[in-house]
């Protein structure tokens, strides 16, 4: 099984909102990725946990928290984002160094 | 640094035609190379890898050969079908690395 599972799949906020995305793979995966894809582009790393600690932040702004509560979840947190944050958000995992398996993505819209 | 380049889109193809996608890549020792492909709506899905010189990859009809002396990972198949119409990455990772590093992407638009 390489399914990794986000919700929500569709997400509309205010910029004044707070909002979390949600990430879970079962397979054993120990290190975890958030990516921002914008249309008709590839993904662009936002971050990476390795063993449930934060190990690259590709210098994101603050308004994006991540959190990796244990081994299979992994969230995002979403605070006073900007129209130009619209995108689809993807999470993948892997062992260690290895192939990366993606999510199906959650569609961000800000209004 | 690393980098991977493919192919600009759309490639238009019939039916059962044969499809050819080029990606070349730059990158210092011996990287893993992958093929991720993109359905309109979707998520990526790995499609197929390779992890060292001359290795195949193949999967669903589709083949990939890692070609170190022309730091190539070309994607063929022999007969499309309207539902490959979607988007085709090409990827790489170093060794010892967890970034991949991705190609700009390849529509792929089959008509019937």
């Amino acid at each position: 099984d390489t399914e990794v599972t986000q919700t929500p799949k569709h997400l509309v906020m205010g910029m004044t909102n707070k909002k979390s995305l949600k990430c879970e793979q079962h397979m054993g995966h120990r290190a975890m990725y958030w990516y921002k894809q914008k249309a008709k582009k590839p993904p662009e790393l936002m971050f990476v946990y390795s063993y449930e600690k934060l190990s690259i932040n590709e210098s994101v702004p603050s308004r994006f928290s991540p959190e990796c509560p244990n081994s299979s979840l992994l969230n995002l947190h979403l605070h006073a984002l900007q129209p130009e944050d619209s995108a689809l958000y993807l999470c993948a995992s892997s062992h260690l160094m290895d192939t990366q398996y993606f999510g199906p993505g959650t569609r961000l819209t800000v209004l | 640094g690393d980098s991977v380049t493919q192919m600009e889109g759309p490639v238009t193809l019939s039916e059962e035609a044969f499809l050819t996608i080029n990606c070349t890549y730059t990158a210092t020792g011996y990287p893993s190379l992958f093929w991720y492909v993109q359905y309109p709506g979707e998520g990526l899905q790995l499609l197929l890898k390779a992890t060292k010189a001359d290795d195949k990859g193949s999967n669903k009809g589709f083949e990939a050969t890692y070609r170190k002396e022309t730091t190539s990972f070309h994607l063929e198949k022999g007969s499309v079908q309207v539902s490959d119409s979607a988007v085709y990455f090409c990827a790489l990772i170093k060794a010892a690395g967890n970034k991949l590093t991705f190609g700009g992407g390849t529509r792929v638009l089959v008509k019937p």
